[in-house]
């Protein structure tokens, strides 16, 4: 089945610690997204990539990185400067040319 | 900037009513693109309307619609008959541009009891 994979559903990490999270999508999709939510927020863009070896920063990417060696994945590293890393983090993909994101299922991260 | 308001946190209604939730957007751009989305408990988004700017008609979709008057800046989105299903967040967003990065309002919280 066509779709985004991201994993792990859930992850804890000690504060302090890196941490990558996965995003893989089998659509094709040429531009690649990863999103930040925080209980009661909207959705807020940490970074996006619109071709491969290419990313541009979103509203929210200090404390993270991220790669796009290959069109169907884009992993982001939360870093240990970012102050505040427990939240839910989701990752989309859109097809060229389209103006809709389709999202995979997120991974909940918890720093202890 | 950019920004998209949903100004009802949350809404709790019986199955079987209707129910609105409202959107309000801003932004200079002549050109622009509208969406809504559901994200049930399992937390995945589900995409359910795009509306280009350009487009001002009304759409119904089963027991969903959608109103979008550029006049207002408004994009509210209708649920007749509601279902213990329909029971998610519901986010409405807006396309920025460069890169058709998303801007979202901070979500309107829909209970449905039976």
């Amino acid at each position: 089945d066509g779709g985004i994979t991201q994993s792990p559903k859930y992850l804890f990490r000690k504060e302090g610690q890196n941490v990558t999270l996965s995003c893989e999508q089998n659509l094709n999709h040429d531009a690649m997204y990863w999103y930040r939510q925080d209980p009661g927020q909207g959705l807020r863009l940490i970074y996006y990539s619109q071709i491969v070896n290419d990313f541009q920063k979103g509203d929210i990417a200090e404390g993270y990185s991220v790669s796009r060696e290959k069109k169907e994945s884009f992993p982001l590293t939360v870093t240990s400067a970012q102050k505040n890393p427990t939240a839910f983090y989701l990752c989309a993909s859109k097809e060229a040319g389209a103006r809709e994101q389709f999202f995979g299922p997120g991974t909940r991260l918890t720093v202890l | 900037a950019q920004k998209v308001t949903q100004a009802q946190t949350e809404i709790s209604v019986v199955e079987k009513e209707d129910v609105t939730l409202d959107c309000v957007y801003e932004t200079r751009d002549t050109t622009y693109y509208l969406f809504w989305y559901k994200q049930p408990p399992s937390g995945e988004l589900v995409f359910l309307i795009r509306r280009n700017s350009f487009d001002e008609q009304n759409e119904i979709s089963g027991r969903y619609s959608w109103n979008f008057q550029k006049s207002t800046s408004s994009f509210n989105f209708t649920i007749t008959a509601s279902q213990v299903v329909d029971s998610a967040v519901y986010f409405c967003a807006l396309s920025e541009a460069p890169g058709n990065k998303l801007v979202f309002g901070a979500g309107t919280i829909l209970r449905v009891k039976s």
